[in-house]
């Protein structure tokens, strides 16, 4: 089983649509991720939580809010989805102790028409 | 602010062939790590260089660490198709969430 999964895999939704996106991990990381990729911009960090009550903003939380249920769950949505919002989403976790490396799911496909 | 700079963006090589991935920063790092993302996957994690002037061996793949530990480079000696995918590098300070450039976006047809 995948150490880091994320739900769903694909998603096509319409402008100002509620989405909500969901990551779970059995790693046992205390530390949890949401990055956006866009082709030619790389990952860019949404937001990002080192314990179960840190959370804490990246480079584009705009648009953008989460929620840490647990250590091992860590969700993204979009409260009101906007066409520019189409790209690939990825959870990531650390242990932040091996110099923060990042372990990956699988990515979610999110389009907004 | 985009403190990793990856260069190239993209790589076409035939098989066989040598190539070297750059990426560099104005920053010092604690660590600098590298990735690679295929088709509809997430990053994998290579390697991670902590040390300046560190240089570490993964098979043909060939990863350094700057003396200043602010750049850092990645050579893969006779490229195979498997090989193909984007390479990412991803500088660590500690306190921070990682800064990840880009991305080199390398193909290698046989």
């Amino acid at each position: 089983d995948a150490d880091v999964t994320q739900t769903p895999r694909n998603r096509i939704t319409k402008t100002g649509k509620r989405i909500m996106l969901e990551c779970s991990q059995t790693k046992g990381h205390d530390r949890m991720y949401w990055y956006r990729q866009d082709p030619g911009l790389g990952l860019r960090l949404i937001y990002y939580s080192f314990d179960v009550k840190d959370i804490n903003k990246g480079e584009i939380s705009d648009g953008y809010s989460v929620s840490r249920q647990a250590q091992a769950k860590f969700s993204l949505s979009l409260e009101s989805a906007i066409p520019n919002q189409t790209a690939l989403y990825f959870c990531a976790t650390s242990d932040g102790l091996s110099y923060n490396e990042q372990f990956f799911g699988p990515g979610t496909r999110l389009t907004v028409l | 602010t985009q403190l990793l700079e990856q260069s190239p963006q993209f790589l076409s090589i035939q098989e066989g062939e040598n190539l070297t991935v750059y990426c560099n920063s104005s920053s010092v790092f604690s660590s600098l790590q590298w990735y690679r993302q295929e088709p509809g996957e997430g990053p994998v994690l290579l390697v991670t260089v902590v040390t300046g002037g560190e240089v570490k061996k993964l098979k043909r793949l060939t990863f350094q660490f700057g003396d200043a530990r602010k750049d850092s480079s990645l050579h893969i000696t006779a490229a195979q198709p498997g090989d193909t995918g984007l390479y990412l590098c991803a500088g660590a300070r500690y306190g921070y969430a990682l800064n990840f450039g880009k991305g080199t976006s390398l193909l290698v047809t046989p």
